[in-house]
């Protein structure tokens, strides 16, 4: 029993490329969530998931996008990567609202 | 936009000693929730609150959710070396499945 997995743990990208940050769970949660963490400070909202084809925005949405086309992952894309998105990627996962989240370990990403 | 305070920004205490941290808002919430991160890892609940004056415990943690429904508490009994971590708490808005998290407090147990 995985439970949430992302890929990669790191990854250094320079401006302007794109990549995909994986997020897969294994316990059949209707909630995932992704959250950026910037050095020192709280996780702050990107985007979110209730189930299956549903995403909604949350507090930091620009230069990123989602999709949800299974319970199981929640990708999260960068298409324009810029140096303001250096930060720590965490994905949650919770049956019912993030009362009893779990979280992923991060991914460390880089823009140079 | 939506922000928690959350104080301390960092603490030293002795190993042993009693430790207490608190977030505020400017707006309500329906639920509280404390986590611990330790470097390199993903944040782990500890704590989740529902009610407004709700008292929970876990282990040598205790945490309360403000009358107000704008605060929230959390004590550490007797601190130990594995306390060392940066502690989060979390505000659920109400009607929404959107939480927004505290800056977290440091907390550095020196034995």
């Amino acid at each position: 029993n995985a439970g949430v997995t992302q890929t990669p743990k790191f990854r250094i990208l320079k401006i302007g490329q794109s990549m995909t940050l994986q997020c897969a769970q294994d316990m059949n949660h209707n909630y995932m969530y992704w959250y950026r963490q910037d050095p020192g400070m709280g996780l702050k909202l990107i985007y979110y998931s209730v189930g299956a084809g549903i995403t909604d925005k949350g507090e930091v949405p620009n230069g990123y996008n989602v999709s949800r086309s299974t319970t199981e992952d929640f990708p999260l894309r960068l298409e324009l990567a810029a140096p303001s998105q250096t930060s720590v990627y965490f994905c949650a996962t919770s049956d019912r609202g993030l009362s009893e989240a779990f979280f992923g370990q991060g991914t460390r990403l880089t823009v140079v | 936009g939506q922000q928690l305070n959350q104080s301390p920004q960092s603490m030293f205490i002795q190993e042993g000693e009693d430790v207490s941290m608190n977030c505020t808002s400017s707006s309500i919430f329906n639920t509280w929730l404390w986590y611990k991160q330790d470097p390199g890892e993903g944040p782990v609940l500890l704590i989740a609150l529902y009610k407004a004056g709700e008292l929970t415990s876990n282990g040598r943690l205790t945490a309360q959710f403000g009358i107000t429904r704008k605060d929230s508490f959390l004590n550490i009994s007797a601190s130990i070396p594995s306390d060392v971590g940066i502690y989060f708490c979390a505000g659920h808005y109400p009607g929404t499945y959107k939480y927004i998290f505290g800056t977290g407090t440091r907390l550095k147990v020196l034995a």
